[in-house]
């Protein structure tokens, strides 16, 4: 069964700060992969996503991300961090198969200092 | 484009009681989730249907958890008799549905449900 492991339930960085968001997935074949983020009291807005081709994936509000094979992994970045970045992000894994069912992770909260 | 609606908003319930919560997804998305999202957790699928069919209720607990999706349109997910710890937050999906592949997911603001 396909899972997802976001180890850091919450981060606080500094405005301006560069963030990394650690996500480590497990799935048997090529997952697609996914990023999402929540704002207070909203749904779930996508960042970015990988299916195939280059590794590092560009997003939306200047979000990337990278798909290492080798150490299951998929970590969400950001050169410099906005006050307005404060949400929760969740990493979520894909079925490549029939069903399209997408598994998320628990989220990682990220609080923004100035 | 129009977004996937949800109502209502919130939703304040005493426990045994009964709730629907509505869904409207975007115009086209064959694929429609349901998923629950308990504070401090990510959202669990609940049920997903590809048109007016069930491909996936395995983690429903469809003693007291019911949905349909008529006419492969909007969707309705019902709890009957509630607990207290179906307290959460109900998220809407959906997607384009198409063959073989794991579409984007847009997802409807949700309603939060609390069980008193």
């Amino acid at each position: 069964a396909q899972s997802v492991t976001q180890p850091d339930i919450h981060i606080t960085v500094s405005e301006g700060a560069s963030l990394e968001l650690r996500c480590n997935y497990s799935y048997g074949a090529t997952p697609y992969l996914f990023w999402y983020v929540q704002s207070p009291g909203q749904g779930l807005q996508l960042l970015l996503k990988y299916f195939s081709g280059d590794t590092l994936v560009q997003g939306i509000k200047g979000f990337e991300a990278e798909f290492k094979r080798s150490q299951s992994s998929f970590n969400l970045r950001k050169p410099s961090v906005h006050w307005s970045d404060a949400a929760e992000y969740f990493c979520a894994v894909g079925d490549s198969g029939g069903y399209q069912k997408v598994t998320f992770g628990t989220g990682t909260k990220l609080q923004v200092i100035p | 484009e129009a977004g996937v609606a949800q109502s209502p908003r919130y939703k304040i319930i005493e426990k045994r009681q009964s709730v629907a919560f509505w869904c409207n997804p975007i115009s086209g998305h064959a694929t429609l989730y349901w998923y629950q999202q308990i504070l401090g957790q990510g959202p669990k699928l609940l049920i997903q249907f590809q048109n007016n069919g069930v491909v996936d209720d395995s983690q429903l607990p469809k003693d007291r958890f019911s949905a349909e999706r008529l006419k492969g349109v909007d969707s309705t997910l019902k709890i009957q008799p509630a607990k207290l710890e179906d307290s959460a937050v109900y998220l809407c999906a959906s997607s384009l549905g198409r063959q073989g592949r794991t579409d984007t997911q847009y997802f409807g603001p949700g309603t939060r449900l609390t069980v008193l």
